[in-house]
């Protein structure tokens, strides 16, 4: 199995610019999950889905934070306008209901916003 | 809101030297995990325990979950240098979203 694979692996954008991250979760998987990780504020979920559906998004920041999931495979976290204070590592994760509580994840995506 | 509190925040070990930490909680929670993140990497899962007093081992790591379901520890004993990373641990509850502690990172000493 090829794990939870996220694109691009780095990304530096001007203020200002939209950004998309992408993520293919274990074939299988039925839910899927978009964090953030900071020096500041540690691993912060920003939404996930079950089966394909968005089930909680308290956690974007804001208006210019969106997510879909439009197949089973495939998630796009997408921000517009980035702004430096995006700056992060974005994992996504994924898991099986039926396999327990704990979550494979990515290897990240570095954004950084100048 | 939930709360997990993890410690030690950082630690500096002699190659061969045991290593032990641990996370508490306020709340009770279905399942505790413990992952490690490498630099670059996401966090990969150690252990995983789903019984109050559970004590469960993987190789050389030994982690319990409390028989409050309000804290847990993970051991490793004769660390090595690739044991190098940020551990954290996390509690579930019933929804299977994860709360996470800050991280332990743990350095080897030269």
């Amino acid at each position: 199995d090829a794990g939870v694979i996220q694109s691009p692996r780095h990304e530096v954008t001007e203020m200002g610019q939209e950004v998309t991250l992408r993520c293919k979760p274990i074939s299988g998987h039925d839910y899927l999950f978009w964090y953030r990780q900071t020096m500041m504020r540690g691993l912060e979920l920003l939404i996930y889905f079950n089966n394909n559906v968005p089930i909680d998004d308290s956690g974007m920041p804001e208006d210019r934070f969106s997510a879909k999931m439009p197949n089973a495979s495939f998630s796009t976290l997408k921000i517009q306008p980035s702004e430096p204070r995006d700056s992060a590592v974005y994992f996504c994760a994924s898991r099986v209901s039926s396999g327990g509580a704990g979550y494979t994840f990515g290897s990240g995506t570095r954004l950084t916003v100048v | 809101g939930q709360q997990l509190n993890q410690s030690p925040q950082s630690m500096f070990i002699q190659e061969g030297e045991d290593v032990s930490m641990n996370c508490t909680s306020s709340s009770i929670f279905n399942t505790w995990l413990w992952y490690k993140q490498d630099p670059g990497e996401g966090p990969v899962l150690l252990i995983a325990l789903y019984k109050a007093g559970e004590l469960t081992s993987n190789g050389r790591l030994t982690a319990q979950f409390g028989i409050t379901r309000k804290d847990s520890f993970l051991n490793i004993s004769a660390s090595i240098p690739s044991d190098v990373g940020i551990y954290f641990c996390a509690g579930s509850d019933s929804n299977y979203q994860l709360i996470w502690g800050a991280g332990t990172k743990l350095i080897i000493k030269p």
